[in-house]
């Protein structure tokens, strides 16, 4: 079993819906990353949580640490909004992170 | 602009050969990392060093060395090239317990 679990495995959406990303792990940690990764292109830290809560912009993503769950969501989609979102957890003292697969989203204009 | 460098970006490899991946950050980013991506699979850690003059092995270090240069750089190594080495690797760089990585822009290899 994979440690870090994210679903749905792909997603369309259209432009301007909300829209929610899921993952779940398995181990204790200590510290949860979101990625993303535009088609052919490199990898952009999203967000660090650790507990609580995050915003920036249209994203916000929200943890709990006591179901080992995090969601990431986008709010009023546009069609540049579609890449690959990766979950990623960290644990123990270093930052080695551990990867979930990663979720394909597409928006549609 | 800051952030990490990666070279080359994209690479041909007949089975056997060698090379060097290069990798810099200007962060001062004590830890740094090289992974690699392929299809249906989640980025997996082929070595890592923690600090300047450290580097350990990942899930995945077989066929592969690595160089802590100094602190800005860590090169990776592919002494004989294998086909199943064919992937897109990422060099990355953090600082543990701030906030976030900074990843390179890849580099495509193909072995053949």
């Amino acid at each position: 079993k994979n440690e870090v679990e994210q679903s749905p495995q792909n997603l369309t959406a259209q432009e301007g819906e909300f829209i929610t990303i899921n993952c779940s792990y398995s181990v204790g940690i200590s510290a949860l990353h979101w990625l993303q990764q535009h088609p052919g292109g490199g990898i952009v830290s999203l967000f660090m949580l650790s507990s609580g809560k995050k915003k920036h912009g249209r994203l916000i993503a929200t943890i709990n640490i006591q179901e080992k769950h995090s969601s990431l969501h986008i709010t009023a989609s546009h069609p540049r909004d579609s890449a690959v979102y990766i979950c990623a957890v960290s644990t123990g003292a270093n930052s080695k992170l551990t990867f979930g697969k990663g979720i394909t989203l597409s928006v549609r204009p | 602009n800051a952030g990490v460098t990666q070279t080359p970006k994209f690479q041909v490899l007949k089975t056997g050969q060698s090379m060097t991946l290069q990798c810099a950050q200007d962060m001062n980013h004590n830890s740094m990392y090289w992974y690699r991506q392929d299809p249906g699979m989640g980025l997996r850690l082929i070595y890592y060093s923690a600090s300047e003059g450290t580097t350990d092995k990942g899930e995945v270090p077989n066929g592969y060395n690595v160089s802590r240069l100094n602190k800005r750089e860590f090169s990776l190594r592919l002494e004989s090239a294998a086909p199943s080495q064919t992937s897109v690797y990422f060099c990355a760089s953090s600082e543990v317990k701030l906030y976030g990585y900074t990843f390179g822009s890849g580099t495509r290899l193909t072995v053949v």
